[in-house]
């Protein structure tokens, strides 16, 4: 059974950098199948795409926040990352690690998700 | 950037009723679309992939339907526990969008 954990601080600065951990258990995050991303909710407010990142280390990010956005991946300890800097309050979110499923079809959803982490931003 | 509209934003329904929930996008997306519901508190759960594929272990009362532009999510009967928000997404561009999500909601 794939489990994916979103870790770090619930608690960021203004101005500084949010950085969290996802760790895959049940599954290798190296498999060729997958991508592996990171879904961000503001309270009370939709989903919002941030990025992507394949197991290679290719990234895809979301256009809004790519100046401010670095994925990576540890694939010996089977955990990406995210980090996020330069953070404001309207940073402030439940942030999802998720994993999306390359299939014939195309459409590469997202198949499996972490319970999700609260991020406050505040001064 | 693609953009997925989801109207209405809340729709009420009782227990047994039929109910759809459109999406639409800003361009063609062929079938390039997936729903997901979400509970209060929990993460998104993937219900349809591919416009159309159920998820495996997805009951059978959840279906979807479109292709280009225009989407829906149908429930053929409604159940208490599918009292949530659903939302639609695209997978067309590189750059993914989400619509703003339909809540159903106890008439």
């Amino acid at each position: 059974q794939l489990r994916l954990q979103e870790s770090g601080p619930g608690l960021v600065k203004t101005s500084e950098t949010l950085s969290l951990t996802c760790t895959v258990s049940g599954g290798s995050i190296s498999s060729s199948t997958y991508f592996w991303g990171w879904i961000r909710q503001p309270p009370g407010k939709g989903l919002e795409w941030i990025g992507n990142i394949y197991s290679s280390g290719s990234t895809y990010y979301s256009p809004s926040l790519k100046s401010r956005v670095t994925m990576s991946v540890d694939t010996s300890k089977n955990r990406f990352f995210l980090r996020l800097n330069s953070v404001t309050a309207a940073d402030t979110a439940v942030y999802y690690c998720a994993r999306r499923t390359l299939t014939l079809g195309g459409s590469d959803p997202f198949d499996s998700w972490g319970q999700g982490t609260l991020v406050t931003v505040s001064s | 950037d693609i953009q997925m509209t989801q109207s209405p934003s809340s729709l009420s329904a009782s227990i047994g009723d039929r109910v759809t929930i459109p999406c639409r996008a800003s361009q063609s997306i062929s079938n390039y679309l997936n729903w997901y519901q979400q509970r209060p508190g929990k993460a998104p759960k993937l219900l349809i992939y591919a416009a159309s594929s159920l998820q495996s272990g997805v009951p059978s009362r959840f279906s979807g339907s479109g292709s280009g532009t225009d989407f829906t999510l149908t429930i053929s009967s409604l159940q208490p526990e599918d009292f949530a928000t659903y939302y639609c997404q695209q997978s067309y561009s590189t750059v993914l969008t989400f619509g703003g999500g339909t809540k159903v909601e106890l008439k």
